[in-house]
């Protein structure tokens, strides 16, 4: 039983335009969200994180969406880099415990 | 101000060998998960422990598998007598503990192969 699923394996996008990764969620309980990022050979890197009670949250190029009542939420880059190419991994946790990764999406900006 | 170190990076054990990982939090944190990748997969939780506790442990194999965090030193997962599916990326992350809005912190991981 899948409780954060990121449906797109693998995303391309042409350096400069604009990246969304999508994530949904099965368990209402959730209150705290988290995306990561992962080079090969690395461990995770959090990139940015929002609550329950906000709908964004910013920090450069990156935003993160929560739509609560469709349980979706989205990673935005904007300008998308080449060194963005990355593995990048949706979480989920309730009251600060345990954290529920997804599968992860596999995006490539091209030059 | 370090991060969260494992080691060894790389272990190579032979079937039925005993494999020991090793994870040292980041400083001030007293809460430590570990995760396993597949290949070609996500993270998969395993544990979650506080000094001198197992707090979830529902990720876990029933058997072979054990973790702990003492009060001193590093927490350790120990897989006894490895079988080739063990092969996988372990990695241990921290968290200054239960509150909402700390983010785990990920150590490089230690990339186990059974031979």
């Amino acid at each position: 039983d899948q409780q954060v699923k990121q449906n797109s394996p693998s995303l391309s996008v042409q350096e400069g335009r604009i990246s969304i990764l999508n994530c949904d969620y099965t368990n209402s309980m959730f209150d705290y969200f988290l995306w990561y990022k992962k080079y090969p050979a690395e461990g995770p890197t959090f990139l940015i994180s929002i609550s329950s009670i906000k709908d964004k949250n910013e920090d450069g190029r990156f935003t993160v969406f929560l739509n609560k009542s469709a349980k979706h939420l989205s990673l935005h880059i904007v300008p998308s880099q080449p060194g963005d190419s990355a593995v990048y991994f949706c979480a989920a946790s309730s009251y600060g415990q345990n954290f529920v990764f997804g599968p992860g999406t596999r995006l490539s900006v091209l030059p | 101000n370090a991060g969260v170190m494992q080691n060894p990076r790389h272990l190579v054990r032979r079937r039925g060998q005993e494999a020991r990982l090793r994870c040292s939090p980041m400083k001030g944190h007293s809460h430590v998960y570990w995760y396993r990748q597949l290949p070609e997969e996500g993270l998969k939780f395993m544990v979650y422990l506080q000094k001198e506790n197992i707090i979830d442990e529902s990720g876990m194999p029933k058997e072979r598998f054990s973790a702990e965090f003492p009060k001193e030193g590093p927490s350790i997962l120990r897989i006894q007598q490895v079988v080739r599916g063990d092969s996988a990326a372990y990695f241990c992350a921290s968290s200054p503990g239960a509150t909402m809005g700390s983010p785990l912190h990920f150590g490089n991981g230690t990339r186990l192969t059974v031979t």
